[in-house]
């Protein structure tokens, strides 16, 4: 068991260019989760796959990220024309849905910090 | 829709004292799960404790332990022992039907020698 890892886990980036982050789950798990922490905050919800299936999208979400998980793998996080209100941790969870369990802990990995310039 | 509140930004605690911290949430739920996470300065999030709306005893998890009051919905981590280690932000969590998590502000837990 590595744990969940992100990548990468610094990116600076100006106004207007894409970026894209990588989020590997710990391996036996099927549910993925994404999340954003802004300084001072707690995380906010942003989306979630159960295998390769985006099951719930948060309203924060707007159409310049999209995310994907295919083969119900890894997953990508996608922020197209970047601004600079975009800046914050990008975190990532993944946890197993094991019938009969209920709601399953989340592990988190060490979080991408994107900056905006 | 749900709501978790952590009215304490910051507190202090000597070494090997013990720590309080509050946490109240609010749902019209009825099966639920509530956590504590710990984030040190740069380093990941990771579980403290969990505890199942379900279960009526009070979470234990070593050093740490919760007073969960279901009809108050207060959710409140006790660490006990302080160490040097245990100064990181804490945040209290709700879990609920739609699996994603709900987080409050957190409290920044500061462990003096």
């Amino acid at each position: 068991d590595t744990g969940v890892s992100q990548d990468p886990r610094h990116k600076i980036t100006k106004r207007g260019q894409n970026v894209t982050f990588r989020c590997d789950p710990i391996s036996e798990h099927n549910r993925l989760y994404w999340y954003r922490q802004t300084l001072g905050q707690g995380p906010e919800f942003l989306t979630y796959f159960q295998n390769e299936a985006q099951l719930e999208k948060s309203r924060l979400l707007s159409d310049r990220f999209s995310a994907e998980r295919p083969k119900g793998s890894f997953s990508t996080l996608e922020i197209q024309r970047t601004e600079q209100g975009d800046s914050a941790m990008y975190l990532c969870a993944s946890s197993s849905n094991r019938r009969g369990q209920g709601q399953e802990t989340q592990y988190f990995g060490p979080g991408t910090r994107l900056l905006v310039l | 829709a749900q709501t978790v509140t952590q009215s304490q930004p910051e507190m202090s605690v000597q070494e090997a004292e013990t720590v309080t911290l509050s946490c109240t949430y609010d749902t019209s739920e009825s099966d639920y799960y509530l956590f504590w996470y710990k984030q040190p300065p740069s380093r990941q999030m990771i579980l403290v404790i969990r505890q199942e709306a379900y279960k009526q005893q009070n979470a234990t998890e070593n050093r740490f332990s919760v007073n969960f009051q279901k009809a108050a919905k207060s959710f409140s981590l006790k660490i006990s022992d302080s160490q040097l280690g245990d100064a990181a932000m804490y945040f209290c969590a709700y879990g609920g039907a739609t699996n994603k998590l709900i987080f409050g502000t957190g409290t920044l837990l500061a462990v003096q020698p």
